[in-house]
């Protein structure tokens, strides 16, 4: 149990245009998810939290216009990069906690999401 | 604030030998500590995890990892290294609501 997918799992798009990136829990509902940003060889940098209808919480430093997060049912969040430039480019990772018994302390995440802006 | 520090960036082990990777979190109360593993390209896929109760935690692929609360650390151990283990291994530590990450460790494994 407590999967996670991502669609798609890698997008090459121009600059100026936006993109959308799915994160679905697929055996459990997520009231919670968060994504991630992963730049080459490093840790992973959350970007915002999730919650199933209402806003996300983002981290500092990082522009909720640009990245815009929906949570519109508890299986899936989308993650729009908006008006994308080369320096967005980067691994997209998403993840989900799983609110069932002790596992619900624990985040399960997606395959990721390659985004290269040319 | 909570940090999680894994001092070795990259680290080479023979197929069949033994491993272990280290990782030191700072937190005022016992934490949640996690071990992530991550092939290239790919999501992070929990190994493991300790939230109370036995200091010994087992988890799958064969890993463990000894939580010591003396040391602040939660070393990830595995006795005999398949040449499939090479990948990224992230120590965490938070809760489900934020992780916060170390910086990673690179395993190779030669042959």
């Amino acid at each position: 149990g407590a999967v996670v997918s991502q669609h798609p799992s890698w997008v090459i798009c121009k600059s100026g245009t936006s993109v959308k990136i799915e994160c679905r829990s697929l055996d459990f509902q997520a009231t919670t998810m968060f994504w991630y940003r992963q730049f080459p060889k490093q840790s992973l940098m959350l970007m915002a939290t999730s919650n199933e209808g209402s806003k996300a919480t983002y981290e500092q430093g990082v522009e909720k216009d640009k990245f815009l997060i929906n949570h519109a049912s508890l299986t899936l969040s989308t993650l729009t990069v908006t008006s994308a430039h080369p320096e967005d480019s980067s691994f997209y990772i998403c993840s989900a906690r799983d609110p069932r018994g002790r596992a619900g302390d624990t985040q399960y995440f997606g395959p990721g999401t390659r985004l290269t802006v040319l | 604030a909570q940090s999680v520090t894994q001092p070795d960036i990259h680290i080479t082990v023979s197929e069949g030998a033994s491993l272990e990777l280290r990782c030191n979190y700072s937190y005022g109360a016992t934490p949640y500590l996690f071990w992530y593993v991550q092939s290239p390209g790919q999501g992070l896929q929990l190994l493991l995890k300790y939230f109370s109760g036995d200091t010994l935690v087992q988890g799958i692929k064969g890993f463990e990892a000894e939580f010591k609360r003396s040391q602040s650390s939660f070393n990830l151990r595995k006795p005999s290294v398949h040449w499939s283990d090479a990948a990224e291994y992230f120590c965490a530590s938070g809760t489900a609501s934020k992780l916060t990450f170390g910086t990673g460790t690179r395993l190779q494994v030669t042959l």
